[in-house]
């Protein structure tokens, strides 16, 4: 079966800027989470999204901010771009939102912020 | 706040030998703890799940051991291979409402033929 997708793989952007990324997650699977993963701070959890609704929240600052749609598919959104915010952005989907599933990866969007 | 660590952050072996990873965890109230594998720039492959009340799991030449009293977890290999060669991460859900990992900083593996 498919795994999860997500899109763009890589793009860069400039400071100010906005942008968004996107995971399909595996057929079924209803809890969409998202990490951002650097070399300094290795990964953390950024937001996690079941049925459309945000059940989860990490710290970060307001500009991010994701959604969830019906067929399960996720966005992710960053807006006023910093430079700090270059990193690989990761999303994991599960079927239930229990603690308890196994979260399968996709392959990441790599982000570049100059 | 939770904190995961991983000791060491980098280890190389030669090929065939049996080796262990460590992950050691503040917050000994954990839901479960899972190993992930990560390749050079790709995403995380889930390699083991423990729930809290589990002692170990086994999936082939893997073997995960989980300790909640004393907050911690082993990743042990047996019989190496290049093929291993990987960064292994280790991540902790502390409840079930949700998806929310915390994760080690990981180790980085080299096995060398």
């Amino acid at each position: 079966k498919a795994g999860v997708t997500q899109t763009p793989r890589y793009l860069i952007k400039t400071r100010g800027q906005q942008v968004t990324l996107s995971c399909s997650p595996i057929s079924g699977h209803r809890s969409v989470s998202w990490y951002q993963q650097t070399p300094g701070q290795g990964l953390q959890f950024l937001f996690e999204y079941f049925s459309e609704t945000q059940r989860n929240k990490g710290n970060f600052p307001g500009r991010f901010s994701g959604r969830q749609f019906s067929n399960s598919r996720s966005e992710m959104n960053v807006s006023t771009l910093e430079l700090g915010d270059s990193a690989l952005y990761l999303c994991a989907s599960s079927r239930g939102d229990s603690g308890a599933n196994v979260l399968t990866f996709g392959a990441g969007s790599r982000l570049t912020v100059l | 706040k939770q904190e995961v660590t991983q000791i060491p952050a980098a280890l190389s072996v030669p090929e065939g030998e049996n080796l262990v990873l460590n992950c050691s965890f503040t917050d000994s109230a954990i839901y479960n703890l899972q190993w992930f594998r990560q390749d050079p720039g790709k995403g995380l492959t889930s390699l083991l799940l423990i729930q809290s009340s589990q002692r170990e799991q086994t999936s082939g030449r893997l073997n995960a051991s989980l300790d909640k009293s004393s907050g911690r977890s082993t990743l042990y290999i047996a019989a190496s291979q290049p093929g291993d060669s990987a960064t292994y991460l280790c991540a902790v859900a502390d409840n079930n409402a949700g998806n929310m990992l915390t994760f080690g900083g990981g180790t980085r593996l080299m096995v060398k033929p």
